[in-house]
């Protein structure tokens, strides 16, 4: 069975800070992958995914994602927050051929000024 | 199309009672699903729809819950005789099948309190 885990429950950093968000995946299979944001109050948006191809992915917001098979993670990484990235990240797999997304547990992001 | 639609945003109810919620998704996607989340955890899947046939069911969703979509475009989750520990965010999403991977599009939730 898939499962997700995100090594942190909270990131507390510095505005103008560098971010990492780590997200490690356990499956026998191939798979898709997926961060998502939730803003509060706001529904889960799709952030980026890595479905084939490039293992370094970006998103319009200048976050990035490297798929790294041999060690099962897809750390999500921005090299400067800003205020507006408060908000909960949640990492997701998808086995190749599943229908369903499994998410992990997610990670707060507060920016600090 | 303004994306998936989710109705009530907030429902408060007393233990023991009925409550419904209503998902409506992106008009094209054909596939629905319903998620849970509670406070400090992740959206854990609970079913989904490939147009009006529920393919899946998780081991979450128990007898007194009940999902459908009748004709394949919006969803309705039931939730019999609630208890106190129902109260969490039912989430809704919607997709296009198609060879690849399956993106999922959210609704913004239906908050349960359960009294």
């Amino acid at each position: 069975a898939q499962s997700v885990t995100q090594l942190d429950s909270q990131v507390p950093v510095f505005e103008e800070a560098p971010v990492e968000l780590r997200c490690n995946y356990s499956s026998s299979v191939s798979v898709y992958l997926f961060w998502y944001v939730q803003y509060p109050n706001q529904g889960l948006q799709l952030l980026l995914k890595y479905l084939s191809g490039s293992t370094l992915v970006e998103s319009i917001n200048g976050f990035e994602a490297e798929f790294n098979k041999s060690q099962t993670s897809f750390h999500l990484r921005k090299p400067s927050v800003h205020i507006s990235d408060t908000a909960e990240y949640f990492c997701a797999v998808s086995n190749q051929g599943a229908q369903k997304l499994v998410f992990g547990q997610g990670t707060r992001l507060t920016i600090n000024p | 199309d303004t994306g998936v639609s989710q109705d009530p945003r907030h429902k408060i109810t007393k233990r023991g009672q009925n409550v419904t919620f209503r998902c409506d998704p992106i008009s094209e996607h054909n596939r629905l699903y319903w998620y849970r989340q509670t406070l400090g955890q992740g959206p854990e899947f609970l079913t989904y729809f490939q147009n009006e046939a529920q393919l899946e069911k998780s081991r979450l969703l128990s007898d007194r819950f009940s999902a459908e979509r009748p004709k394949g475009s919006f969803s309705t989750l039931e939730i019999q005789r609630t208890e106190q520990g129902d109260s969490a965010m039912y989430l809704c999403a919607s997709s296009l099948a198609q060879p690849g991977a399956n993106v999922l599009t959210f609704g913004a939730g239906s908050r349960l309190t359960v009294l």
